[in-house]
């Protein structure tokens, strides 16, 4: 299975400041296609996943341009910018290049 | 607006079985790929069955392998996760999620909790 390393565990940061979340897999994600299959999601406090960035650096419809994508081959970075309370929360990265589709183990991010 | 409803959570003992429903609506939910996702109170999330829009295909993570089910009712819009032989590490809190092919994961549901004790 594709290992997903995400650091940090815990990310302290000020509101209005920025964040930067990495992730790492065990393996390319280039799919044969060409494509890259690497998608970042927030989890707010009880509630469930949501959407953030799909295939690297695509904003989901309604996410705002504060939070951008980049990233290729074994090597990503999820960047929040101008952060608010509403951005608080565990997030994760997810490759679907490969089965079994496979989660990093999160950062939380929280007010410093 | 896209709507996922799981059921059918609950507290079960070592080797007994439960069957998981979720309800979709706001999409044409004959026309996708749905997903079950599971969480581990205070872990991380961990991907379990795929089933294709018109169920030719199911996928399952070795852990589920053997012991879960995944299907669907597409006159029902409704997809469903049979867990037999049920471990105490099936503990968790289990997601449905609609597949939109490259946005990946793109809806999921609220959750509902599988608790797996004596």
């Amino acid at each position: 299975d594709v290992v997903m390393t995400q650091t940090p565990v815990s990310l302290p940061v000020s509101l209005g400041g920025q964040a930067s979340i990495s992730c790492r897999s065990s393996q390319s994600l280039v799919h044969s296609n060409g494509n890259t299959y690497l998608h970042w999601y927030l989890q707010k406090p009880g509630q469930s996943p949501q959407l953030l960035i799909y295939r690297v650096s695509n904003r989901f419809s309604g996410v705002p341009d504060r939070f951008s994508g980049s990233g290729s081959g074994t090597d990503f970075t999820l960047k929040i910018s101008r952060v608010e309370p509403e951005d608080l929360g565990d997030y994760y990265c997810l490759q679907s290049t490969h089965f079994p589709f496979t989660f990093g183990s999160g950062t939380k991010l929280e007010i410093k | 607006e896209v709507q996922l409803v799981e059921s059918g959570g609950g507290l079960v003992k070592p080797g007994s079985s439960l069957k998981l429903s979720c309800v979709a609506s706001g999409f044409t939910f004959s026309s996708y790929g749905m997903h079950w996702i599971r969480q581990a109170p205070k872990k991380g999330l961990e991907w379990i069955a795929l089933i294709y829009y018109d169920s030719s295909n199911k996928y399952y993570a070795d852990s589920v392998k053997g012991r879960f089910t995944i299907s669907r009712d597409n006159s029902k819009n409704t997809l469903y996760l049979e867990m037999n032989s049920l471990r105490s590490e099936d503990t968790a809190m289990y997601y449905c999620a609609k597949w939109g092919g490259i946005t990946s994961f793109d809806y999921w549901g609220q959750g509902v909790m599988v608790t797996v004790s004596s």
